[in-house]
């Protein structure tokens, strides 16, 4: 079993939606927390990095970290056709990166 | 800014031959890596490199090989391609191991007849 959980959808939501995509981890030891976003036929892109518990904002985009809970959590505001993807999540405990196996979003005009 | 350099984007091979997969990054990154994507299995890692002059296996090393040519470049072999080995392969970098975030190239897919 992976040691980051993340359900692959596929998640489909109307334009100008709020989008929220979730992992689960199970080694406490994770301190580092990242969101990447993936284009059809492209690499992944690091969207959101984020250190031990509590929320970052940039823009559009929120991502919180419960450790109590083990929860990861990625809110995507005003949702955009451009924001259709592939999201991955992944942590650390400052050895390896443990990447989930990916959410697909597709947001419809 | 190029970042990470993937060559070639595409490759199809026959069983049995060998091929390398290229990589290079212009961000002065200590550590490397290489993974392969598949359907429903996500990102695994293969072989990195935490810094120049040294490699370790990862999670799914059986069947390739890997070359830290130097600070900028790390090679993926394939000795004897397997259709097993038909993938999206990824190469990224890291300032260092764990706690930085990696920065990946566009991959290279592959496939073995």
């Amino acid at each position: 079993q992976k040691e980051v959980e993340q359900d692959p959808g596929p998640l489909s939501v109307p334009e100008g939606a709020i989008v929220s995509l979730n992992c689960t981890y199970s080694n406490s030891a994770f301190q580092y927390f990242m969101w990447y976003r993936q284009y059809s036929r492209k690499g992944p892109e690091l969207l959101m990095y984020t250190y031990s518990s509590g929320n970052k904002e940039d823009g559009r985009f929120t991502a919180q970290v419960d450790k109590s809970s083990k929860y990861i959590s990625l809110f995507i505001r005003d949702s955009q056709p451009s924001d259709s993807a592939t999201y991955l999540c992944a942590a650390s405990s400052g050895y390896a990166l443990n990447f989930g196996k990916g959410t697909s979003l597709l947001v419809t005009p | 800014n190029a970042g990470v350099t993937q060559t070639p984007k595409f490759q199809v091979l026959k069983t049995g031959q060998s091929m390398t997969l290229q990589c290079a990054q212009d961000m002065n990154h200590n550590s490397m890596y290489w993974y392969r994507q598949d359907p429903g299995m996500g990102l695994r890692l293969i072989y990195y490199s935490a810094s120049e002059g040294t490699t370790d296996k990862g999670e799914v090393p059986n069947g390739y090989n890997v070359s830290r040519l130097n600070k900028r470049e790390f090679s993926l072999r394939l000795e004897s391609a397997a259709p097993s080995q038909t993938s999206v392969y990824f190469c990224a970098s890291s300032d260092f191991r764990g706690n930085q975030p990696q920065h990946f190239g566009d991959g290279t897919r592959l496939s073995i007849l």
